[in-house]
């Protein structure tokens, strides 16, 4: 099973900043097959990025993916009050499919 | 619109068993490998388990093998979670979500708590 890393765990920020989680696998994540996730409390998880770097149908340019192998980042150029949530990666390049504990983003 | 929309949840004891449901609409459910995803309390997502599009294909992780079965009717547009022999360890909320590798739309989720 691919165990993944999240860090830092808490990010404290303010809106217009720049926000950079990372996403770290025990093992090599085959074909880039990584996935991020928001959840706000209370509410659907939803997808941000998949394969990595490709967005998701409507999520803003604001939000990108990168990294391969073992190594990935998401990345929130300018924060949005509404970006405030906590954020997950999410390996299915192998079974059983894994998650990271989260990162969560506050406001500083 | 696509919806996801769970129902079933509750309290149980431990030993009990329930059944959740999930009615799908807004896009072709027969088409797509459907998903549940839990999250305990103060913890992160775990994938539960998966069905492919006609029901002849499931996957669980190792903690529910045996407990728990995935199912689907695809006339009625609906996913099941039958969930037999429950831990306190299986309280979470439960999402029901589309798609086998990146999950999404996810449904609001059904609260399970397993307690005496």
């Amino acid at each position: 099973e691919i165990v993944l890393t999240q860090s830092p765990g808490t990010l404290s920020l303010s809106p217009g900043e720049r926000a950079t989680l990372s996403c770290r696998a025990s093992q090599t994540v085959s074909s880039s097959y990584l996935a991020w996730y928001q959840h706000q409390g209370g509410q659907a998880p939803r997808l941000l990025i998949y394969d990595a770097s490709r967005r998701a149908t409507g999520i803003p340019d604001r939000f990108s993916g990168s990294g391969s192998g073992t190594d990935f980042t998401l990345t929130i150029t300018r924060l949005e009050p509404e970006d405030f949530a906590v954020y997950y990666c999410q390996q299915y390049g192998s079974s059983p499919l894994t998650f990271g504990p989260g990162t969560k983003v506050d406001i500083k | 619109d696509v919806q996801l929309v769970e129902a079933g949840g509750g309290l149980v004891q431990p030993g009990g068993s329930l059944r959740l449901s999930c009615a799908v609409s807004g896009f072709t459910f027969n088409m797509n490998w459907m998903s549940w995803v839990r999250q305990a309390p103060g913890k992160g997502l775990e994938w539960v388990a998966n069905i492919n599009e006609d029901g002849s294909e499931k996957n669980y992780v190792d903690s529910v093998k045996g407990r728990f079965a995935v199912s689907r009717d695809n006339a009625r547009n609906s996913l099941y979670l039958q969930m037999n022999s429950l831990r306190a360890e299986d309280t979470a909320v439960y999402y029901c979500v589309k798609g086998i590798g990146y999950l999404g739309p996810w449904g609001q989720g059904t609260q399970v708590t397993v307690s005496s």
